[in-house]
């Protein structure tokens, strides 16, 4: 089956790292990313990794993939007030649906100044 | 480019009432779809589309018509409003249908059924 789960709410004080959790249970997903939803907007792709990959760096944003667990977690060095936002993680299940994303139901990540 | 355009923003309808999302893409992608975001639950979807001519049912396409004349245009109908369906409705597009093809959202829109 398909599903993906993630922990509600995240606080952090700024400056710290900031670590969103996320587990999933489709053994064939291909591909897993990280969606950014800032209040009002729609969804902005944050980065996305492979499933045949570990870890993906890309500025402050650190992706690390435990396939064996389906364990996907998003961590964001240096967190700003701007980085303020829900966090979703998605996986990708393309056999089905043509380009299906399957997501979690958010991760609120909630910056104190 | 626009991006993923959709229209309204915002939508108050009462039971029973008829209306149409409209989405709009300028990136020539041949992938679209619509999703729905409950409070609480990951995006859910609705109806997708493949390509000009070609639509198919997501996974809660219940109370909903797609249809796709264009490359460009994706509209969602409502047929008969229910309060069920008070959401905020996203559509999307990637270049072509397959994992690992990034997909593009609009802004949304936030439909509430009286």
């Amino acid at each position: 089956g398909e599903d993906v789960e993630q922990s509600l709410f995240l606080s952090v004080r700024e400056g710290d790292s900031s670590v969103i959790n996320c587990t999933y249970t489709d053994s064939s997903s291909t591909y897993l990313y990280w969606y950014k939803q800032e209040p009002g907007a729609g969804l902005q792709l944050l980065t996305y990794i492979f499933s045949n990959m570990d870890m993906k760096q890309d500025q402050r944003l650190t992706v690390l993939l435990n396939k064996k667990d389906k364990h996907l977690s998003l961590r964001i060095a240096d967190t700003q007030t701007g980085d303020s936002a829900i966090y979703f993680c998605a996986e990708s299940i393309g056999r089905e649906y043509g380009n299906k994303l399957v997501f979690g139901a958010g991760t609120i990540l909630r910056v104190k100044s | 480019n626009a991006g993923v355009t959709q229209t309204p923003k915002f939508q108050v309808l009462k039971t029973g009432q008829s209306m149409t999302l409209q989405c709009a893409q300028d990136m020539n992608h041949e992938y679209m779809s619509w999703y729905r975001q409950d409070p609480g639950m990951g995006l859910r979807l609705i109806h997708y589309s493949v390509g000009a001519g070609i639509t198919d049912q997501g996974e809660v396409p219940n109370g909903y018509n797609v249809s796709r004349s264009t490359t460009e245009d994706f509209p969602l109908r409502l047929l008969s409003a229910a309060p069920s369906q008070t959401s905020v409705y996203f559509c999307a597009s990637s270049a072509l249908a397959g994992a690992g093809n990034e997909q593009f959202f609009g802004p949304g829109t936030r439909l509430t059924v009286l």
